[in-house]
């Protein structure tokens, strides 16, 4: 079946930093692949998404590429700031199919 | 911009109660989900609902649970006899498939403390 791994977290970096976050994906077919953010004591928000391979999704500064070649959608953002802290997760979907998460990753930004 | 709404914010019952979490998807969406998280663990899907029936549900939907769209625009997840193991936060998503996509809008979510 569909599964998602994401680097083990947390992930605690200081403001101004550079960020990536790994996530690679098993799926049959041709799935879209997405970040949510859940911020303290809030629900899920899509961050970003992308459709097919070699779409760049974006969104408040952060990106991530769908690379079939090597089943990953990294999340990366140049500069982070202390509003990021966060816990973000990568998921995959295959039409109106349920969404299938990774594990979250933890990210504390610190001043 | 429209969103999911979610009632009650926190829900604390005893045991063997029933339960019924409410959700109201985006006006214009056609498919229902939810999904439980919890505290710490990752986000599970437990059921998805299309044309007033489950189109997918999984290994802990089991008889304990079950959806209902009562009217044009609510959604409900039912636990008919809750356990100390159901304690999570639930999370009500909507879509509407487009071109073979489909992307998710979640609900803030009800916290569900079962003592």
């Amino acid at each position: 079946g569909n599964s998602v791994t994401q680097m083990e977290g947390p992930v605690t970096l200081s403001e101004e930093a550079f960020l990536t976050i790994n996530c690679t994906y098993t799926a049959t077919g041709y799935p879209s692949l997405f970040w949510y953010v859940q911020y303290p004591g809030e629900g899920l928000q899509l961050l970003l998404k992308a459709t097919k391979a070699d779409d760049k999704g974006s969104n408040k500064g952060f990106e991530a590429t769908y690379r079939k070649e090597t089943t990953s959608f990294h999340l990366e953002k140049g500069s982070v700031q202390v509003s990021d802290s966060a816990v973000y997760f990568c998921a995959l979907g295959q039409g109106a199919q349920k969404l299938v998460f990774g594990q979250g990753t933890r990210l504390t930004i610190n001043p | 911009e429209p969103e999911v709404t979610q009632t009650p914010s926190h829900q604390v019952t005893q045991m063997g109660q029933e339960v019924i979490l409410r959700c109201v998807p985006i006006s214009n969406h056609l498919y229902f989900y939810w999904y439980r998280q919890i505290l710490g663990q990752k986000v599970e899907f437990l059921v998805s609902f299309y044309n007033n029936e489950i189109s997918e549900k999984s290994e802990i939907f089991d008889d304990q649970f079950s959806v209902e769209r009562p009217d044009g625009s609510n959604f409900t997840l039912k636990i008919r006899s809750t356990k100390l193991e159901d304690s999570a936060m639930y999370f009500c998503a909507s879509s509407e498939p487009n071109r073979g996509y489909a992307t998710q809008y979640f609900g803030p979510g009800t916290r569900l403390t079962v003592l």
